[in-house]
């Protein structure tokens, strides 16, 4: 079953605007949940991580909110930019495994 | 800079045919890790090697087989292709159990017909 559920599968900003991607899990155990970044042709990278003791992490124009309780995270972009149109995907990790979520197709329209 | 690269970008086999689908890393990583992309599926993983000449399979081994004689390559094989493995397959490194960080090659977009 899918470990990581992930929300939506596509989403469309125009330019400034403010996506959100939603992502919740089962699995307690999880320790370290990363966001990976994917533009067409290439493989996916990191974009930034947050540990579960951590509610929150910003690096640059990209936050992750975390909440323990509910079992779900989130990926922010602020001031999107058209640039920033990939396929996003969360993940978490268990030991040696990520587990990724199914991928949401970001387009920021100019 | 972590280079993880894949022996060929697109590949074209047969039904039936052997394939061969190559991952070197640069960076002297422990762990090695093949995965299968298919739209609205995300990254599924086929398997793993924690360390030369080990293997576990991940998700969806079936159909497929690894090799990892030298640390820095790791081999998908598979035995008998079928139309649908026709998939992106990704290969990505780690330093150890320890670091989390995966490092993903460029993709080789398989085609079985």
């Amino acid at each position: 079953q899918q470990q990581v559920k992930q929300s939506p599968q596509s989403l469309i900003v125009q330019k400034g605007g403010i996506p959100i991607i939603n992502c919740a899990y089962e699995n307690t155990a999880f320790d370290y949940f990363p966001w990976y970044q994917q533009f067409p042709g290439k493989g996916p990278a990191l974009l930034i991580a947050i540990r579960p003791d951590v509610s929150e992490k910003k690096e640059g124009r990209f936050t992750i909110s975390f909440n323990k309780s509910a079992k779900q995270f989130s990926l922010h972009i602020m001031d999107s930019q058209p640039g920033d149109s990939a396929t996003y995907f969360c993940a978490a990790t268990l030991v040696v495994r990520l587990y990724f979520g199914r991928g949401t197709q970001l387009t920021v329209w100019p | 800079d972590v280079k993880v690269t894949q022996s060929s970008r697109y590949l074209v086999k047969r039904t039936g045919e052997k394939v061969f689908l190559e991952c070197v890393q640069d960076m002297d990583h422990e762990n090695m890790f093949w995965y299968r992309q298919d739209p609205g599926l995300g990254l599924r993983l086929i398997y793993f090697s924690y360390d030369v000449k080990m293997k576990e399979k991940g998700d969806i081994p079936e159909g497929y087989s690894v090799s990892r004689e030298k640390k820095e390559r790791f081999s998908l094989i598979l035995e008998s292709a079928s139309t649908n493995q026709t998939s992106m397959y990704l290969c990505a490194s780690r330093l150890d159990r320890v670091t989390n960080e995966q490092y993903f090659g460029p993709g080789t977009r398989l085609t079985v017909t």
